[in-house]
């Protein structure tokens, strides 16, 4: 079964704007990693983010984990068409087996 | 990061055939993932391609219908047996990276569909 929750399951947002996905999961993580894969094609690294960090930026991606919480966020500043997208959370926790999310489907209007 | 290739990138097949799906990596890696992902869904582990041995299987897949080689660092099939149409989905491997960030990395997938 999926461990990773993630919310909302689609948005749609107009570009420019900020969207923000959230990750739910249920058990201890070494790390968790986000992904976006577009149409059903490959998935693309987006960020790692490690069980002691708790914020992490990479250029117009924020993200951050909060392991009290078991939850973590994904925030995309300055949304862009090209975002459209789905995006995945993913974690691992004792080996390297990933747990994926159940996703959020993004659609950045123009 | 590793760069994944996979062979073919989509195919449309017939029931009761079987189709094998490449994945090639640019570099050595020790750990290579096969995932499948159903039509609107997310991914699920099917197996760990394990160099050298027999796959380890995640619960709910078997050897027989899913049968996997790895015979060396860079290289990985993966074989979807006597299809149904209940087969269609996305066929991903990945490779985790050999930092120690364990960064895991996938392939451009290969889209099937049965008829």
């Amino acid at each position: 079964s999926q461990q990773g929750e993630e919310d909302p399951q689609a948005l749609s947002i107009q570009e420019g704007e900020n969207a923000t996905m959230n990750c739910s999961y249920k058990t201890s993580i070494n790390n968790l990693q986000w992904y976006r894969q577009n149409s059903g094609r490959g998935l693309v690294h987006l960020i790692l983010i490690r069980s002691n960090e708790r914020e992490k930026h990479s250029g117009r991606l924020r993200v951050t984990l909060d392991t009290s919480k078991k939850s973590s966020s994904l925030l995309i500043t300055a949304s862009r068409a090209a975002d459209t997208a789905s995006y995945f959370c993913a974690t691992t926790g004792g080996g390297n087996k990933l747990t994926f999310g159940t996703g959020t489907q993004l659609k950045v209007e123009l | 990061s590793a760069v994944i290739s996979q062979k073919p990138s989509r195919d449309i097949c017939q029931r009761g055939t079987s189709l094998t799906i490449q994945c090639q990596v640019d570099s050595q890696v020790t750990m290579m993932f096969w995932y499948r992902q159903q039509p609107g869904q997310s991914l699920t582990l099917i197996a760990t391609a394990n160099q050298g041995s027999e796959a380890t299987y995640e619960s709910g897949f078997v050897i027989d219908k899913f049968p996997i080689s790895r015979p060396n660092l860079t290289f990985s099939t993966l074989t979807v047996s006597n299809m149904s149409p209940e087969d269609s989905s996305i066929y991903l491997c990945s490779v985790v990276s050999s930092g120690s960030a364990k960064t895991q990395y996938f392939g451009p997938g290969t889209r099937l569909l049965v008829l």
